[in-house]
């Protein structure tokens, strides 16, 4: 079946980095953009950056901009979120979701992984 | 960035009754060129991840009680759930993907009154 597993959460101290994956398994993984959306506790969503399917394309909101890398392995069916420098406010449930629309992932976010959980904190 | 705003923040309505969520965007979502919105409604359960209820404003997706609809164009659109049933208390988030950053509205909370 069409899944999206996260990994590589945890509790880290600020300024120190962390790497998430997001496995996919059940579909043709390099034909979809694919995207982060985190949830701060208690909070709404917020989206955080895609990537198209060739990684050609990226794009990032303006409060990790410069701070997160969005990266995928079309050969490995992996999607990549590399966190640097993290503060408490990037304290947050991370989830991946795939965007049929390949090119620019400007498409509905049709499948979401559980998300893996991201603590900053000294 | 286009600024989406929800109404109301929370509701409560009688099982078997309507619900109608409100969703506001700060610009048109409406593409000239496709004619499409681009707007998605999420269902968001305790403990779980977002779920995929209507895209492109009005489509909903495969799998979707068909007591989910969505409707409207440009900047205002409404999620209505014609009959609540006990299993759709849950928190409501609009999107919009026309244009990053895909921004989120703040989340409407329905509960049973």
């Amino acid at each position: 079946q069409v899944q999206l597993v996260e990994s590589g959460g945890g509790v880290v101290q600020p300024g120190r980095s962390l790497r998430l994956s997001c496995a996919a398994s059940g579909f043709a993984f390099s034909t979809y953009a694919m995207h982060w959306v985190r949830q701060a506790p208690g909070k709404g969503l917020e989206w955080v950056a895609v990537i198209s399917s060739d990684g050609s394309n990226i794009y990032y909101a303006d409060s990790v901009k410069g701070q997160f890398t969005i990266s995928r392995d079309n050969s490995k069916n992996t999607l990549y979120l590399q966190m640097n420098s993290l503060r408490a406010e990037d304290t947050a449930v991370y989830y991946c979701a795939r965007d049929p629309d390949a090119h620019y992932g400007s498409g509905p976010m049709d499948v979401w992984g559980q998300g893996t959980t991201v603590t900053v904190s000294s | 960035d286009i600024v989406m705003t929800q109404s109301p923040d929370s509701l409560a309505v009688s099982l078997g009754e309507r619900a109608t969520i409100n969703c506001k965007s700060s610009q048109s979502v409406l593409y000239s060129s496709t004619n499409k919105n681009y707007l998605t409604w999420y269902q968001q359960k305790p403990g779980q991840p977002p779920k995929l209820l209507i895209y492109w404003a009005s489509t909903r997706e495969s799998g979707v009680p068909d007591r989910f609809s969505g409707s409207g164009s440009g900047t205002d659109f409404t999620l209505t759930i014609s009959s609540l049933q006990a299993e759709d208390v849950a928190v409501y988030y609009c999107q919009q993907y026309y244009s990053t950053p895909y921004t989120f509205g703040q989340g409407t909370k329905l509960e049973i009154k």
